[in-house]
């Protein structure tokens, strides 16, 4: 099974900075990778797949880069929106997500 | 719209059997591959199950393995999952999730239900 790392777990950080959330494959996932936001309560929402292509009506804020094992979620300018959990997923063998990272308020 | 609404979440003792049902709207179900991810109260997610199109293909994650069936019924647009042999950690709530690629194989969701609540305890 291919782990997925997430770091860090916690990321405080004031609205209008940018925000830089890293993921870690135990092994190479190619470019097979998404990412997804949960808001207490709600269902996660689709960002990015394809490590770098953006999910249909998500804000140009958001932009996903990586391939292989290193991978990374910049979100250019937080907004109020933005504070929530942020979790990867693989999809190159099986399916794993990694085990997140919250946004919070600085 | 694409909708998908999930029922049939409860309170069941180990040892105890639950049928959830996802129904779906706004797409074109009979040709997308359809999911089931869970989440433990506090917790990640966890993927746990995917039917393909057509309905005869399904895989299972390891920890359901042998005591969960999924199945289709594409003239209701409705997704079952069928959870027998309960244990406590398989409380959690459980989503069912839209294959945001296609009919065949395993890849990223699109769209999320807003989940049921299965809750497994004495």
């Amino acid at each position: 099974e291919i782990a997925m790392t997430q770091s860090p777990a916690t990321l405080s950080v004031s609205p209008g900075e940018r925000a830089t959330l890293s993921c870690r494959a135990s092994q190479s996932v190619s470019s097979n990778l998404a990412w997804y936001q949960q808001k207490p309560g709600q269902a996660p929402r689709l960002l990015i797949y394809g490590a770098s292509t953006r999910a249909t009506g998500i804000p140009a804020r958001f932009s996903g880069s990586g391939s292989g094992t290193e991978f990374t979620l910049t979100i250019s300018s937080l907004q109020s929106e933005d504070f929530a959990v942020y979790y990867c997923q693989q999809y190159y063998n099986w399916l794993t997500f990694g085990g997140g990272t919250k946004v919070e308020l600085k | 719209e694409v909708q998908l609404l999930e029922s049939g979440g409860a309170l069941v003792q180990p040892g105890g059997s639950l049928r959830l049902s996802c129904a779906a709207s706004g797409f074109t179900f009979s040709t997308s591959a359809m999911n089931w991810v869970r989440q433990a109260p506090g917790k990640g997610l966890e993927w746990v199950s995917v039917i393909y199109s057509g309905g005869r293909t399904t895989f299972f994650a390891d920890s359901v393995q042998g005591r969960f069936t999924l199945s289709r019924d594409d003239s209701k647009n409705t997704l079952y999952l069928q959870m027998n042999s309960l244990r406590a950690e398989d409380t959690a709530i459980y989503y069912c999730a839209k294959d945001g690629y296609g009919g065949n194989g395993l890849y990223y969701f699109d769209y999320w239900g807003q989940g049921t609540l299965v809750t497994v305890s004495s």
